[in-house]
């Protein structure tokens, strides 16, 4: 069946605009989760989603990050103003299951490469 | 809090020879582990998850994991390295009760020699 997808799969933008990112999840998935990895690094989590609600944002690294779900399924994740040390490919994953349900497994989407100039 | 710890940055082996890609953790529960692979320019895929049932636990292309608690480590193995394998792995702990939280290890780049 189709899986999660990402869009754009590349960005490449210049330092102050703002970008949306867009993750479809796997349809039928109550969770939807925002990772980014930066070069070089690991992967960093950045927000949830349980249906349409994010209960905890504090992973976002500024205030210039935001992200919305709506329908329970479509997210997007905004970049405002951006700046180079943005740059990073942004993960999607969605789940069947609610976090911290000891039979979670996230599935990741191939995700968008975002490039800041 | 939790905590992942990947110990080798790098590991090179043969073609045909045991791999060993470790993962110690800590968690103030009880945690749900797993091991994902990113082949160059994919996204991740799963390998293996542990979720308190057995300890041993089997993943695809013959990787398996042992969750050892007194060790706090959860080590990922495959008795003979494929050409294919060569990609990152990561380490991932997920807080199973109350609040949520994923934590990635950094990664561990397998590269395998011919």
């Amino acid at each position: 069946g189709a899986g999660v997808s990402q869009s754009p799969s590349n960005k490449v933008t210049e330092k102050g605009k703002d970008v949306e990112l867009r993750c479809d999840p796997i349809s039928g998935h109550t969770a939807l989760y925002w990772y980014r990895q930066s070069l070089g690094q690991g992967l960093e989590f950045l927000i949830y989603f349980q249906g349409n609600s994010a209960p905890d944002k504090s992973g976002l690294p500024s205030d210039r990050f935001s992200a919305e779900r709506t329908g329970g399924s479509v997210s997007t994740l905004t970049i405002q103003r951006t700046q180079q040390e943005d740059s990073a490919v942004y993960l999607c994953a969605s789940s069947p299951r609610p976090p911290g349900d000891q039979r979670e497994t996230q599935y990741f989407g191939p995700g968008t490469r975002l490039l800041v100039l | 809090a939790q905590s992942v710890t990947q110990l080798d940055s790098h590991v090179s082996v043969s073609e045909g020879t045991p791999v060993l890609l470790r993962c110690n953790y800590s968690s103030s529960y009880s945690p749900s582990l797993f091991w994902y692979v990113q082949h160059p320019n994919k996204g991740l895929q799963l390998l293996l998850k542990y979720t308190s049932a057995a300890t041993l636990v089997k993943g695809i292309n013959g990787f398996e994991a042992e969750f050892k608690k007194s060790e706090t480590s959860f080590h990922l193995t495959k008795p003979s390295a494929h050409m294919s394998d060569a990609a990152e792995y990561f380490c991932v702990v997920s807080d199973g009760t109350g609040g949520f939280k994923t934590i990635f290890g950094a990664g561990t780049r397998l590269f395998v020699k011919a």
